[in-house]
């Protein structure tokens, strides 16, 4: 998927513990994205990253946090997991730049269960 | 609230016909316009963008923009069953200094043979 990689790809993890995903690319891009996808709300945007430490929250940011220190890997930790988290986590890259012209392109998601 | 709108379907047709996958977008700023499909149980791949007014075609996929009406269409012609699958609508507008996408809830196409 164009440089683009998600760990794990499946994990189910109790209420309550801490859970950490990892996007890692090799496009060298700028921006970076974590999604969550659940059936009936479509795409939602958790975090993003302008750069190296620059990140930002999307519309369904509260439980989430992430960290980006190195170009390449964009962190996204659930500090403590419930229920509601439940669901399939994608990252995504933007084009060279965020240019207008370009779409983002994405990794092969993380379905995650929370018992 | 920036949003996006699809119908959410099941839109079924038969193989060879021409599926129409239509969007609405409230942001009168947004700038560009994107088409994914997604297969069930995988990632969203990107098929089409458009930015100006009019027809974009593609092979059998022609993407249409209204930015007056803000409209955004996705036509497949001759159908096939390997086009089943959801397909995405996602605009691109500012917000702040960064460009973002957002998404609408994806329509399903069932091609039937």
């Amino acid at each position: 998927d164009a440089g683009i990689t998600q760990s794990p790809r499946h994990k189910v993890t109790e209420t309550g513990t801490p859970v950490t995903l990892r996007c890692h690319q090799t496009e060298n891009h700028r921006y970076m994205y974590w999604y969550r996808q659940d059936p009936g709300h479509g795409l939602r945007l958790i975090h993003y990253s302008y750069g190296v430490k620059d990140t930002d929250k999307g519309e369904v940011s509260d439980g989430y946090s992430v960290s980006r220190s190195k170009t390449e890997d964009f962190l996204l930790t659930l500090e403590s997991a419930t229920s509601s988290q439940t669901s399939v986590y994608f990252c995504a890259i933007s084009g060279p730049s965020q240019d207008l012209l370009y779409g983002y392109t994405f990794g092969s998601g993380t379905r995650l269960t929370v018992v | 609230q920036k949003e996006v709108e699809q119908n959410s379907g099941p839109l079924s047709v038969p193989e060879g016909a021409i599926a129409s996958l239509n969007c609405t977008y409230s942001d009168r700023g947004s700038q560009s316009f994107f088409w994914y499909r997604q297969y069930s149980g995988k990632s969203p791949e990107l098929i089409m963008f458009i930015y100006s007014n009019g027809d974009k075609e593609d092979g059998r996929f022609t993407a249409q923009l209204n930015k007056a009406s803000q409209y955004v269409s996705l036509l497949i012609r001759d159908s096939q069953p390997s086009d089943s699958a959801t397909y995405l609508c996602a605009v691109k507008s500012s917000g702040g200094s960064n460009y973002k996408l957002t998404f609408g809830k994806g329509t399903l196409l069932t091609v039937n043979p």
